[in-house]
């Protein structure tokens, strides 16, 4: 069964911390990508990554920047969180040739105060 | 800037009943449009998806209705069980930049009363 594993589920840091999620993916998918969640907004696209040490920004990338040294492990950083920054973050994976269906993990919910 | 506007926000539906959310876009660049379903606790996953060329998909209990000329397309789930309870998404898919990207609708949450 495929995977997509965020390293944490749950995750409470103080404003001002250097925040790093972690996403691991076992499908050898060149794609992926983090997404932020919130109640009534569905789901942001943060940035994107299409192969190694290849980043886009997507729709909402201020305050945060990515890190992918290895095909399957795709890091979202916040430089400096802050309280808006609180959300549910999503990682997904995709091939690029198999029809457009991300993968998602399970998602970490943090929270900055 | 939301380019895809999902309603209702929220759905309650009887067991047996017919859930119907919709969804409308306004980038005729988009060429791909899944749905994906939520359980709590979980990531979304894909549930089913069409493209434009086609007006009608159906898989199972499932589905997805598709007006190119509205710019709109809807979910129908028949039959609706409490099993069904989720948040479903509508997205829209196009190539941008170096991959392809899914731009999300804001949500549902359906409930299903037995």
């Amino acid at each position: 069964d495929v995977k997509v594993t965020q390293s944490s589920r749950y995750l409470v840091k103080r404003t001002g911390e250097k925040v790093f999620l972690e996403c691991v993916q076992d499908m050898d998918h060149e794609n992926m990508f983090w997404y932020r969640q919130d109640p009534g907004l569905g789901l942001r696209l943060i940035y994107f990554s299409y192969d190694v040490k290849m980043k886009e920004k997507g729709d909402i990338p201020e305050g945060y920047s990515v890190s992918r040294e290895k095909k399957e492990r795709f890091s979202l950083i916040l430089e400096s969180a802050s309280t808006n920054q609180t959300s549910m973050y999503l990682c997904a994976s995709e091939h690029p040739r198999t029809g457009f269906g991300y993968t998602f993990g399970s998602g970490t919910r943090l929270t900055v105060v | 800037q939301q380019q895809v506007k999902q309603s209702p926000q929220s759905l309650i539906v009887q067991k047996g009943g017919i859930s119907i959310i919709n969804c409308a876009y306004e980038n005729t660049a988009f060429d791909y449009f899944p749905w994906y379903q939520q359980f709590p606790g979980k990531g979304p996953a894909l549930l089913i998806a069409i493209r434009p060329d086609v007006s009608e998909k159906k898989e199972g209990r499932f589905t997805i209705s598709f007006n190119k000329s509205a710019k709109q397309f809807s979910l129908h789930i028949m039959d609706s069980q409490p099993g069904d309870s989720a948040t479903y998404f509508c997205a829209a898919s196009m190539v941008g930049g170096s991959a392809r990207q899914l731009t999300f609708g804001s949500g549902t949450q359906l409930t299903v009363l037995p």
